[in-house]
């Protein structure tokens, strides 16, 4: 079976420092990887996709940039962090389109990283 | 702009209510369908995929409506552990990376009561 899994749990920042959250899949090859923010009080905002080693797509600007550098790897970084960064991030994966039982684009989440930047 | 609206919410019942989640989708390419759960400082979790002619899991039920652009989920005989907030999800359809976005609505909060 698939495992999804993030590390730091929790992270508290000052302004202005580096970020970079780590995301790995088990059980599972050429997965669709994706990073996802939500903030305190509103919906999942999608960051990036990536669809393969080194193929990131961004979906919003931002300080924000993420890095694939192995199939299932996925690293969501800053070089400075801003108060508005806070938010509790999500990394997610899932099956390329016919590969899973169903070609339905479920994905499946981490457990998070709540990051605070004070 | 592509959105997925939600009933606000709360909602408050207890146990053994039956209970119905609304959503509305506004792009009309889209091909999947799902709703999720989200406890209080969690992942989302997926809770079931929504199939066109409607399917049942359990206590869970969920339909679609392609004409109407509207998906709704219910849940039968209300437990404690459904308290959560159930998030409402659509693939933004076929085309390039269209396929692999899906966008979520808010969330509606159920509270289940003893």
């Amino acid at each position: 079976s698939q495992t999804i899994h993030q590390w730091p749990a929790t992270l508290v920042q000052p302004v202005g420092s580096p970020l970079s959250l780590e995301c790995t899949v088990e059980g599972t090859s050429n997965p669709n990887l994706y990073w996802y923010r939500q903030a305190a009080g509103r919906g999942l905002q999608l960051l990036f996709y990536s669809v393969g080693i080194g193929q990131i797509s961004s979906e919003v600007p931002q300080n924000l940039s993420a890095s694939r550098p192995q199939d299932r790897q996925f690293i969501l970084s800053s070089k400075k962090l801003l108060l508005s960064d806070s938010g509790f991030y999500l990394c997610a994966w899932s099956f390329l389109p016919g590969q899973g039982k169903r070609s339905y684009n479920e994905q499946f989440f981490g457990p998070g990283t709540r990051l605070t930047v004070l | 702009r592509k959105e997925v609206e939600q009933d606000p919410g709360p909602f408050n019942v207890p146990e053994g209510a039956t209970v119905a989640f609304n959503c509305t989708y506004s792009n009309s390419a889209s091909q999947s369908f799902f709703w999720y759960r989200q406890d209080c400082r969690k992942e989302p979790k997926l809770l079931m995929s929504v199939y066109s002619s409607g399917n049942e899991d359990g206590r869970f039920t969920a339909q679609l409506n392609r004409a109407s652009q509207y998906i709704s989920l219910l849940i039968r005989d209300s437990k404690l552990s459904d308290s959560a907030t159930y998030l409402c999800v659509v693939n933004e359809g076929y085309g390039g990376g269209s396929n692999y976005k899906l966008t979520f609505g808010k969330g509606t909060l159920l509270t289940v009561n003893p």
